[in-house]
């Protein structure tokens, strides 16, 4: 059974300061690896994909990169716009149709 | 393009009462699929469509129908609600998931009572 797990639960972070969220994942063979923001009252918002380990994704102040076990999120020099839930899902090889697994998020906050 | 729109936003029933949940996507995307989020368990797939007439259950199909018709439309079908189907539900969609990810719709909050 596919299994991901997305550390911390929360995160506070204060304006301009950098750090990383986790999704540890168990898959029986990885298709793609995907990142969502999700803001309040609203639907995932897709980030990044991800397929293979060693690949990295960058767009503005994200950053997702891929190992066989676990992907980061690093988050650089963040702004309060940056406040979302993180959700990260993976799709398995033997998946058919567009399913996908996701872990429960990191509610990240950024103070100004 | 509107992307993927869903229908009703808010909807309150009562136990045994029958809904349908309505989505619909303008980017002519092969894959549909309905999720429902509840505190504590992230998001999970009720049930999926890889093309016009086709469609398999997810990981709790239990009490939701689906049907695919056309290409546009995805309607999850509540057939009698009970309290454990209180959640938020998503649609979305994708032409090719493993190269474009998905595209999800804005929700809907059900309440059963």
């Amino acid at each position: 059974e596919d299994q991901v797990t997305q550390s911390p639960e929360a995160l506070r972070l204060q304006e301009g300061e950098s750090s990383s969220l986790n999704c540890s994942y168990t898959v029986s063979g990885l298709r793609g690896l995907f990142w969502y923001r999700q803001d309040p009252g609203k639907g995932p918002e897709f980030l990044f994909t991800l397929y293979s380990a060693g690949e990295e994704k960058e767009k503005e102040r994200l950053k997702a990169t891929l190992t066989k076990k676990e992907s980061f999120l690093h988050i650089t020099a963040p702004k309060p716009e940056d406040s979302a839930t993180y959700l990260c899902a993976v799709q398995a090889d033997e998946t058919s149709g567009s399913r996908l697994t996701f872990g429960e998020g990191t509610q990240l906050t950024v103070n100004p | 393009n509107a992307g993927v729109t869903q229908t009703p936003k808010f909807q309150v029933l009562k136990t045994g009462q029958s809904m349908t949940l309505q989505c619909a996507q303008d980017m002519n995307h092969e894959y549909m699929s309905w999720y429902r989020q509840d505190p504590g368990m992230g998001l999970r797939l009720i049930h999926y469509s890889v093309g016009a007439g086709i469609t398999d259950q997810g990981e709790v199909p239990n009490g939701y129908n689906v049907s695919r018709s056309t290409t546009e439309d995805f309607p999850l079908r509540l057939l009698s609600a009970a309290p454990s189907q209180t959640s938020v539900y998503f649609c979305a969609s994708s032409y090719r998931p493993r190269d474009y990810g998905q595209y999800f719709g804005p929700g809907t909050r059900l309440t059963v009572t």
